[in-house]
């Protein structure tokens, strides 16, 4: 079975840019979940996705960040502008059914370094 | 919403000895409590996870508590070894499939 994929692996941009992150969930789960982990904490949820519908978006910086996961498979997380603090590790995971405790598969993340 | 309290924030064990991490949680609709793992530039691995109809669950060297009433769930580690050195993360799930992590522990297992 195949896991969840992410793209890129590393990213570095200066910081006003903008960027884009890439995931495709393993095939069948309906949830999918961007976390944000800054080096030295845990996983931060930025947004869960139920298909295409979100679930909690309640910890994104929405006046920078967007996410969309516009047919319910993959998605793409945006930041425009950049900032100097997004830099960290975004992790997409999915599941197939979270709220019955399901696990999480989580992907290899993108390493994005803002300079 | 959800709140993940996880101490200590690190940890230094001899080899052979145990190794206990504690977290608590503030949402009582909180019914999924998983343990990550997670070494230096690596994806956050699942080692053990516990509903909340279950008091206790072992795993060879792995166990974890949870107490419901208190709102606490703890991972215990015996014979503990240099491979089990990394950052561990405590996470809670709501019904809804929202996932909070802690903070993590670093734990050093020192030979």
């Amino acid at each position: 079975e195949a896991g969840v994929a992410q793209s890129p692996r590393y990213k570095i941009i200066e910081k006003r840019q903008s960027v884009a992150f890439w995931c495709n969930p393993i095939s069948g789960h309906a949830t999918l979940y961007w976390y944000q982990q800054i080096l030295g904490q845990g996983p931060k949820l930025l947004i869960q996705f139920q298909n295409n519908g979100v679930v909690d978006d309640s910890q994104l910086p929405k006046d920078r960040f967007s996410a969309e996961r516009l047919k319910g498979v993959d998605s793409t997380l945006k930041i425009q502008p950049a900032k100097l603090e997004d830099s960290a590790v975004y992790l997409c995971a999915s599941s197939s059914n979270p709220g019955q405790g399901e696990k999480l598969f989580f992907g290899s993340g993108t390493q994005l370094s803002v300079l | 919403g959800e709140n993940v309290e996880q101490h200590p924030s690190t940890l230094s064990v001899q080899e052979g000895d145990s190794a206990v991490i504690k977290c608590t949680y503030s949402d009582s609709a909180s019914n999924y409590f998983p343990w990550y793992k997670q070494e230096l530039g690596k994806r956050p691995q699942l080692i053990i996870d516990i509903r909340s109809n279950v008091g206790e669950k072992k795993d060879q060297r792995i166990a974890v508590t949870l107490n419901k009433t208190a709102k606490h769930f703890s991972l215990h580690i015996t014979e503990t070894q240099p491979e089990d050195s990394a950052v561990y993360f405590c996470a809670a799930q709501t019904l809804w499939g929202k996932l909070q992590f802690g903070a993590g522990t670093q734990v050093v297992v020192t030979p």
